[in-house]
């Protein structure tokens, strides 16, 4: 089956931890996303990727980072200088980045303790 | 930067009544994108519209993009309890890439 795998779906960490959050893609898309969604927000963009080996900061991109260094593969590193980490965290990818519907995964919910 | 708003932020209905979502950029979008999530679940990309003025429609949902493509609308005839989820548009910006996200509207469906 083609699509998007984020894993683990739920994760616990203690506050000053860094957490790196993985999303995997099978389905040769260029264009890769991460998104956070807190209650009554909408999706808010934290970095995105065109290509292998480049990426562009989004709106909220303080306190994380992101390597691109496979195709099929873009994680997400919550670091201990974001202020408030607990979130449910969105990885999407799509073929292009403009006039191409963006294809997410399941999410990852992150509480930091 | 650019700023979507989306209105109303909760909508409860009645089984079998009409549901309409409102989207509202502050700058002209290239085009805009529509997505349901289901309660626990991830977004689905539901329709993109491009041109000023577009129309479409998928069975009981009816799209639109307003004339100055800054505004669009979702418009659901007699839900049903599987509409039930949050709806967000999200609009594209010429020269900029990225996709920006509404705030959603939270559907409820009163059986």
């Amino acid at each position: 089956d083609g699509g998007i795998t984020q894993s683990p779906k739920y994760l616990f960490r203690k506050e000053g931890q860094n957490v790196t959050l993985s999303c995997e893609q099978n389905l040769n898309h260029d264009a890769m996303y991460w998104y956070r969604q807190d209650p009554g927000q909408g999706l808010r963009l934290i970095y995105y990727s065109q290509i292998v080996n480049d990426f562009q900061k989004g709106d909220i991109a303080e306190g994380y980072s992101v390597s691109r260094e496979k195709k099929e593969s873009f994680p997400l590193t919550v670091t201990s200088a974001q202020k408030n980490p607990t979130a449910f965290y969105l990885c999407a990818s799509s073929p292009g980045l403009t006039y191409n519907e963006q294809f997410f995964g399941p999410g990852t919910r992150l509480t930091v303790l | 930067g650019q700023q979507v708003m989306q209105i109303p932020q909760y909508q409860h209905v009645q089984e079998g009544e009409d549901f309409t979502t409102y989207c509202n950029s502050s700058t002209t979008l290239s085009n805009i994108q529509w997505y349901k999530q289901r309660p626990g679940g991830h977004p689905v990309f539901l329709i993109q519209l491009v041109k000023s003025g577009e129309v479409k429609k998928q069975k009981r949902l009816t799209f639109q993009f307003g004339e100055a493509k800054k505004n669009s609308s979702l418009h659901i005839t007699a839900t049903q309890t599987t509409d039930v989820g949050t709806y967000f548009c999200a609009g594209g910006n010429f020269g900029n890439e990225k996709l920006t996200f509404g705030t959603g509207t939270r559907l409820t469906i009163i059986p």
